[in-house]
């Protein structure tokens, strides 16, 4: 089956930098991806999507400039959470759909990000 | 938008018994998908099985089955024989070509399976 790689699984970084997250797909092409993000015993929000060679759309009350979404191949979509704070502390999910197929999605891993 | 509902925020059932999660949705498409994916402890989504909207035949799936009335926008997860493995949050989502293809998940089921 198709597998998504998410990039770190976890990562500890201090108030006001930026981390990046990759998510790649591994034997497809993608041309979507979506970024989700999940707080501790909640669900999966959808946070933006990004299609290949174009602007990511975000959902509602998602700061655009704090999270970056860069999905500049078929193969690769990054999201950069800039100036991070605690509050940022969350579980990022990407997930990925193969060429047009919209009957799976197809989740990486998972990044824990914990912001100190 | 459409919304996805699931009012069981925790289900307990007996190893090799059967358990059925509830998920009914709203929606005023008529072409869409459903799933249910299974989110163990490791947090890694595994799709357990999904359903075509213009299918009227239910999705099997081994020990997995979904009951979709589509006129009652209702989407129920049986889980037959029960397995420890198979303890774990379950999620109802929905998708269309409205949103995006992007996924809308539901709150979510917690699933003890006890010995």
């Amino acid at each position: 089956g198709a597998v998504v790689s998410q990039h770190p699984s976890w990562v500890i970084c201090k108030s006001g930098t930026s981390v990046k997250i990759e998510c790649r797909s591994l034997d497809f092409q993608a041309t979507t991806m979506f970024w989700y993000r999940q707080f501790p015993k909640q669900s999966l929000m959808l946070m933006a999507t990004s299609n290949e060679g174009s602007k990511a759309t975000y959902e509602q009350g998602v700061e655009k400039d704090k999270f970056l979404i860069n999905h500049a191949s078929l193969t690769l979509s990054t999201l950069t959470v800039t100036s991070a704070h605690p509050e940022d502390s969350s579980f990022y999910i990407c997930s990925a759909n193969q060429g047009w197929l919209v009957t799976e999605a197809f989740f990486g891993q998972g990044t824990r990000l914990t912001v100190v | 938008a459409q919304t996805v509902t699931q009012s069981q925020p925790e289900m307990s059932v007996q190893e090799a018994e059967t358990v059925t999660l509830s998920c009914t949705y709203d929606t005023s498409e008529s072409d869409y998908y459903l799933f249910w994916y299974k989110q163990p402890p490791s947090r890694q989504m595994i799709l357990v099985i999904r359903q075509e909207a213009y299918k009227q035949q239910n999705a099997t799936e081994n020990r997995f089955s979904v009951n979709f009335q589509k006129a009652a926008k209702s989407f129920s997860l049986k889980i037959s024989d029960s397995q420890l493995g198979d303890a774990a949050m379950y999620f109802c989502a929905y998708r269309s070509r409205d949103s995006g293809y992007a996924l809308n998940f539901g709150k979510g089921t917690s699933l003890l399976v006890t010995p």
